[in-house]
């Protein structure tokens, strides 16, 4: 059974910095290409981030571009997110996901619990 | 960036009766070398993540009911829920994945009349 498990929100300053983390199992992780995708309280859904299986290409949504990086360890089965310069907007549920197979059709079949990040002061 | 409208924001339905949500994008999600439509369709109940139930428009995900059903080509398409039922009860999202950014429609809360 695929299993994603979030970690790592807190309450953080605006300007802050925090790490994101998605553990894996249930499956061979290096096989897929992951994403991030956010929900903002009450709001709809964003995607954020994705990496491909190998860590090689990275792409990013306009609105976290050049302050969010992402990351994954595949010895680890970790799929990680680095927010930095954190904006009070950036408050949200964020959601790590699984494509459906290793082929790169980027919708989501798998989705973890979500951790809840707050920027405020 | 493809933009992704979904209406009504909102659809109250009769328990049996039929639900059906849109949702238009600004471009064409057809990619015709494999005559595919760059779809997919979640419902998210309260303080749930998302799930998938339909992706290439129309392909219904395994274990998902039948009475949920995809269609629609280019930019228009439909989630159609044949019989509504308590269970149905959510927040129902398109989603493109025809390009990056990645982008999702603005949602439909469906509830029971």
């Amino acid at each position: 059974e695929v299993q994603l498990v979030e970690s790592g929100g807190v309450v953080v300053q605006p300007g802050g910095s925090l790490r994101l983390s998605c553990a894996a199992s249930g499956f061979t992780f290096d096989d897929y290409s992951m994403h991030w995708v956010r929900q903002a309280p009450g709001k709809g859904l964003e995607w954020v981030s994705l990496i491909y299986w190998d860590g090689r290409s990275t792409y990013y949504a306009d609105s976290v571009k050049g302050r969010f990086t992402i990351s994954r360890d595949n010895t680890r089965n970790s799929l990680y997110l680095q927010m930095n310069s954190l904006k009070t907007e950036d408050s949200a549920i964020y959601y790590c996901a699984r494509e459906p197979s290793n082929i790169g059709y980027q919708y989501f079949h798998s989705w973890g619990q979500g951790t809840l990040v707050t920027v405020s002061s | 960036d493809i933009v992704m409208t979904q209406s009504p924001d909102s659809l109250s339905v009769s328990l049996g009766e039929r639900a059906a949500i849109n949702c238009k994008s600004s471009q064409s999600l057809l990619y015709t070398p494999n005559n595919k439509n760059y779809l997919a369709w979640y419902q998210q109940k309260p303080g749930q993540p998302p799930k998938l139930l339909i992706y290439w428009a129309s392909t219904r995900e395994s274990g998902v009911p039948d009475r949920f059903s995809g269609s629609g080509s280019g930019t228009d398409f439909t989630l159609t829920i044949s019989s509504l039922q308590a269970e149905d009860v959510a927040v129902y999202y398109c989603q493109q994945y025809y390009s990056t950014p990645l982008t999702f429609g603005g949602g439909t809360k469906v509830e029971i009349k």
